[in-house]
């Protein structure tokens, strides 16, 4: 099957600085990428959705400001969490689809600590 | 509004005892149902893509059916490692995906 990878899978950082996850999909071109975070025992709950060479759609009651996505390329979706506080500590999944019979495929996950 | 609903919420079976899962949906104009396994900690991984009413898709133990009401994940004699959170999601017309809530499966040996 198709594969999706993130990066880093596990990060920590101070309260206050910007922390950047990558999202790519490495055997096919993903024209519309996904992103998702994660609390405990609870479903996955989308923030945006992003289409290459355009602004994502993000969710309602997510800050487009705080989550900065960048889809600058077919195989590649970045998600920003500026000046992170320790609520937005959680599981960060992407997405992508336009693999073979559109479906979508996931990427590992990225745990991100605020400290 | 477009909707998933799983159910149950949990699940605990014994090894070798089979059962459903069900997944429940309202959407405007379905592209694709999909159901993926998820382990602790670690991403969605990819299972089926159903697309139509009547479609039906096998992997080992595993069969997902659907309708153009709901979606079942058939689970035959299953073994302690299916354990797992078993998502049920759906792509809509609008290139919206809403998820289910899971079904938290718990295989005893």
């Amino acid at each position: 099957g198709a594969v999706v990878s993130q990066h880093p899978s596990r990060v920590i950082c101070k309260s206050g600085t910007s922390v950047k996850i990558e999202c790519r999909s490495l055997d096919f071109q993903a024209t519309t990428m996904f992103w998702y975070r994660q609390f405990p025992k609870q479903s996955l709950m989308l923030m945006a959705t992003s289409n290459e060479g355009s602004k994502a759609t993000y969710e309602q009651g997510v800050e487009k400001d705080k989550f900065l996505i960048n889809h600058a390329s077919l195989t590649l979706s970045t998600l920003t969490v500026a000046s992170a506080h320790p609520e937005d500590s959680s599981f960060y999944i992407c997405s992508a689809s336009g693999g073979p019979g559109n479906t979508i495929y996931f990427g590992e996950g990225s745990w991100l600590t605020v400290v | 509004e477009d909707q998933v609903t799983q159910s149950p919420e949990a699940l605990r079976l014994q090894e070798g005892e089979s059962s459903s899962l069900n997944c429940s949906y309202t959407v405007s104009g379905l592209r694709g149902l999909f159901w993926y396994r998820q382990d602790p900690g670690k991403g969605p991984e990819f299972l089926f893509t159903l697309y139509s009413a009547g479609e039906e898709k096998e992997k080992e133990r595993l069969k997902a059916t659907l309708t153009k009401k709901e979606s079942f994940l058939h689970i035959t004699a299953p073994k302690p490692e299916d354990s797992a959170t078993y998502l049920c999601a759906v792509y809509s017309s609008a290139s919206k995906i809403i998820f289910g809530s899971g079904t938290r499966l718990s295989i005893r040996p």
